[in-house]
């Protein structure tokens, strides 16, 4: 079965500054790797997946994460951040022989001015 | 293209009440996945269907959780009867087919509060 940590359960960050989400993950097969965000009141949506080739995956609104199979991990990262990207963040990951989505406990992106 | 829609929105019943929520997913997908998100936690999967038959429920509570996705579109997930752990929101997505590679597109859920 596969697993993810987020190490941070917050993070704080000043508007315009940089900021980097951290995700482990835990498998003994080949995986896929996700980062939703959820906005208040609102769904689930996509931002990035990794699913093979280039280890680093841009995604949308300015964010990009990098895969590194050796250390299992998958951060999620932003040069500086807006207002507006103050949501929950959650990592998830999927197998190749499988089909079912999982997801850390998320980590709470707090942006303020 | 019109998104993932979940009704209520809302709902707050009584232990021992039964309930039931509604999906409509994106045209043409083929899966449609329920899941469960307690606060502080991430989504996790209840119910995986591929058209109209069930690929994936064994983290369902089938003692009192069930649900059906008749004619392969519209899906209900009922829980009868609730408990006060119930309480959390109720996500419904939707992908193209079932490959872990397919992107997941989510509702917004529903909120159940027990009491």
């Amino acid at each position: 079965a596969q697993s993810v940590t987020q190490l941070d359960s917050q993070v704080p960050v000043f508007e315009e500054a940089p900021v980097e989400l951290r995700c482990n993950y835990s498998s003994s097969v080949s995986v896929y790797l996700f980062w939703y965000v959820q906005y208040p009141n609102q769904g689930l949506q996509l931002l990035l997946k990794y699913l093979s080739g280039s280890t680093l995956v841009k995604g949308i609104n300015g964010f990009e994460a990098e895969f590194n199979k050796s250390q299992t991990s998958f951060h999620l990262r932003k040069p500086s951040v807006h207002i507006s990207d103050t949501a929950e963040y959650f990592c998830a990951v999927a197998s190749n022989s499988g089909y079912a989505l999982n997801f850390g406990k998320g980590t709470s992106l707090l942006v303020t001015p | 293209e019109a998104g993932v829609a979940q009704s209520p929105r809302y709902k707050i019943i009584e232990k021992r009440q039964s309930v039931a929520f509604w999906c409509n997913p994106i045209s043409g997908h083929a899966t449609l996945y329920w899941y469960q998100q307690i606060l502080g936690q991430g989504p996790k999967l209840l119910i995986q269907f591929q058209n109209n038959g069930v690929v994936d429920d064994s983290q369902l509570p089938k003692d009192r959780f069930s649900a059906e996705r008749l004619k392969g579109v519209d899906s209900t997930l009922k829980i009868q009867p609730a408990k006060l752990e119930d309480s959390a929101v109720y996500l419904c997505a939707s992908s193209l087919d079932s490959a872990s590679t397919d992107t997941q597109y989510f509702g917004p859920g529903t909120r159940l509060t027990v009491l």
